[in-house]
């Protein structure tokens, strides 16, 4: 059973540009976070994704976007990318099934993106 | 306090118990959990505890939660050199559904 996947697993990319990350949640999961983790801090919540729509959005900008698709996997965009969005990116899946959080929370080994 | 509080450092010696501690901010936090990473790794869920509880063992594991205090501690016995790593601990609010983390643990294990 594979858990959460994540692509690419590093990637570098010039300001001003667009990056789009994926994930796959772990199987049974229908839920999809993703966090961004500066370098030396804990990871920040972007946003979340449950049956296709954005449910929860953290302090981010309208750079960040996101989707989630009938299979339950997502994708992060960042529109003009700045220094410092680069970070690792981290992608989160649950089984929430419209309820209150389950517990599991499990986490890919994240996109770690280099803004130049 | 607006933040979740743990101290960052900790060093122990190998086969001595490790006791990480973390601070969280709502009382009315669901569930509260304990993540362990590693150097250049993602984040492995280690375990969490849901906010009716007092205690959870899981093998080398125990969680303390102190609801009245909002603390909340990992202990680890018999610490191995492969447990160095950094431990966050996060919440989810009562309100919302996203984890809210520390700034993690950096544990150190020598032999």
């Amino acid at each position: 059973d594979a858990g959460v996947t994540q692509s690419p697993t590093h990637l570098i990319k010039t300001r001003g540009q667009q990056v789009t990350l994926r994930c796959s949640p772990k199987s049974g999961h229908d839920t999809v976070s993703w966090y961004q983790q500066a370098l030396g801090q804990g990871p920040q919540f972007i946003f979340q994704y449950y049956e296709e729509e954005e449910r929860q959005r953290g302090n981010f900008p309208d750079r960040f976007s996101g989707h989630q698709f009938p299979n339950y996997s997502s994708e992060l965009n960042v529109n003009a990318l700045l220094l410092g969005d680069s970070a690792l990116y981290l992608c989160a899946s649950s089984f929430e099934g419209g309820l209150s959080p389950s517990g599991e929370l499990f986490f890919g080994e994240g996109s770690r993106l280099t803004v130049l | 306090g607006e933040d979740v509080e743990q101290s960052l450092f900790l060093s122990v010696r190998e086969g001595d118990s490790s006791v990480i501690n973390c601070t969280y901010t709502d009382s009315s936090s669901t569930y509260l959990y304990w993540y362990k990473q590693e150097p250049g790794a993602g984040l492995q869920l280690l375990t969490y505890i849901f906010s009716n509880m007092d205690m959870k063992q899981d093998q080398r594991l125990t969680v303390l939660l102190n609801k009245k205090d909002k603390h909340l501690s990992l202990r680890i016995a018999d610490t191995q050199t492969g447990d160095s790593a950094i431990y966050f601990c996060a919440e989810i609010p009562g309100e919302g559904t996203a984890l809210i983390f520390g700034k993690g643990t950096t544990l150190s294990v020598s032999s």
